[in-house]
């Protein structure tokens, strides 16, 4: 099981940080990346990064200037940070794990979500 | 707008058969990255449908199927049910921009 946890409300211009707590199975397997993706209210799915328990990361473009993503083996957790957040970040974020299918890989497993809303 | 292209909208009756298409370019679908698709539920965390093109994860319907050719993905949904309806989106990497992507996602109506 996957849970995120983290504050539900940012001030804009700060940064939005949340953790996933993966339970149930050990982070540090090669055999997956762990990801985070997000809704904003009334849009799509938007993938947003992954990270290995090694530490490989793969970032969406245009947000990995304002990424910092990191796991905590020990906990057997991963976070994201999102600096300069606007109104635009508001989202519900959902932690995954990204998995390998016959060729590529594919979220398999997924939190519940959790609703980040960026307001003064 | 998304890089991959899905209809904002698919309906039909109970028990009819739908598709929804995903359509990419030749650096993503068509440069061979599989095509994933997934259900969401308003309130729900999204679920795995298909995975690698044509593969059902186990306890998925054998109602829900998928295909790829050239540049484009299509989940079909046959003998449509009331709990289908659902938001739908397809999902594969692209090698421009290294990135996995969703498409904009289609909204299934059940009439």
């Amino acid at each position: 099981q996957l849970q995120e946890s983290g504050p539900g409300l940012v001030q804009p211009s700060e940064t939005l940080s949340l953790t996933c707590t993966v339970s149930g199975g050990s982070i540090s397997s090669n055999d997956f990346c762990w990801t985070w993706v997000r809704q904003p209210p009334g849009k799509g799915l938007e993938w947003i990064t992954c990270i290995t328990y090694s530490g490989y990361t793969f970032y969406k473009p245009s947000l990995k200037s304002r990424l910092t993503v990191s796991v905590d083996t020990s906990k057997n957790q991963f976070s994201l940070k999102l600096s300069s957040v606007t109104a635009a970040d508001t989202a519900v974020y959902y932690c995954a794990r990204r998995t390998r299918g016959s060729r590529d890989y594919y979220e398999d497993l997924w939190g519940q979500g959790i609703l980040v809303t960026v307001s003064s | 707008q998304s890089v991959l292209t899905q209809p904002p909208s698919v309906s039909g009756a109970p028990g009819q058969r739908v598709t929804i298409s995903c359509t990419g370019s030749s650096s993503n679908i068509g440069a061979g990255y599989d095509v994933h698709w997934y259900q969401h539920l308003p309130g729900t965390a999204p679920k795995v449908l298909i995975y690698g093109n044509t593969n059902r994860p186990s306890g998925v319907p054998d109602r829900f199927s998928g295909s790829k050719s050239g540049t484009s993905g299509s989940l079909a949904i046959s003998g449509l049910q009331p709990e289908d309806e659902a938001d739908y989106y397809c999902q594969s990497y692209d090698s421009s921009l290294k990135s996995a992507m969703f498409g904009g996602g289609t909204k299934v109506t059940v009439l």
